[in-house]
């Protein structure tokens, strides 16, 4: 069965650095795109970007290029979304994927979302 | 790279019939088959119900279709059930191997 896990809630402050995981099974990452996606609170979902774990080509939406990096590693099947400085803009829950199909282009199976809030 | 454009609310009575359309560009929505269609109930992780315009992943009732005219894309709910009531997602591929969704539907079963 394909499963995403990612890590816990994080409450961080303005400026601090933070970066998240999504953790999956072989099935997940051997042969598939990773999407991130955002959803603010109270808000509508947001495509971020996406990446092929195995060679860790990644792209961007326009909206979030510059402001998050998107990773992974491989060998222990975890990709990862990453900042540097956060704002309080950044305070949603962000979800990661399995991107599959043509241009992958279905996000079939989804982490279980991970709260990020970002607060003084 | 806009959102998609989607009705901000739709209803309808159970039994009934309803369509959330889903209007894009002729660089999203209009250039390419790969519009895909999600429900995601309050507090809930979205979930899969058509991929590629119009296809229905395993598991998701036949009441649920997809289709797509122009730079429009629209999922069809036939006989609207309670279970029915959530926000509904689309998206489709863009270029350049990026996305985008639209701004969502919430759907109320009357």
């Amino acid at each position: 069965e394909v499963q995403l896990v990612q890590s816990g809630p994080e409450v961080k402050k303005p400026g601090e650095s933070l970066m998240i995981s999504c953790e999956g099974s072989e099935d997940s990452f051997t042969h598939y795109w990773i999407g991130w996606v955002r959803q603010m609170p109270g808000k509508g979902l947001e495509w971020m970007g996406i990446i092929y774990p195995s060679d860790s080509d990644t792209r961007y939406s326009p909206s979030f290029q510059g402001q998050v990096t998107i990773s992974a590693d491989k060998s222990i099947n975890t990709a990862y979304l990453q900042w540097s400085s956060l704002t309080a803009s950044d305070s949603g829950i962000y979800y990661c994927a399995r991107a599959v199909g043509a241009r992958g282009s279905t996000l079939d199976y989804w982490g279980q979302g991970t709260l990020v809030t970002v607060s003084s | 790279q806009s959102a998609l454009t989607q009705p901000a609310s739709v209803s309808g009575s159970p039994g009934q019939s309803i369509t959330i359309s889903c209007t894009g560009t002729s660089s999203d929505v209009g250039a390419y088959t790969y519009v895909s269609w999600y429900q995601q109930y309050p507090g809930k992780v979205p979930k899969l119900m058509i991929f590629e315009v119009s296809n229905r992943p395993s598991g998701v009732s036949n009441r649920f279709s997809g289709s797509r005219s122009g730079n429009t894309a629209s999922l069809t709910i036939s006989g609207l059930q309670a279970e029915d009531e959530a926000d509904y997602y689309c998206c489709s591929y863009a270029s350049g191997r990026t996305w985008v969704f639209g701004g969502g539907t919430k759907l109320t079963v009357l």
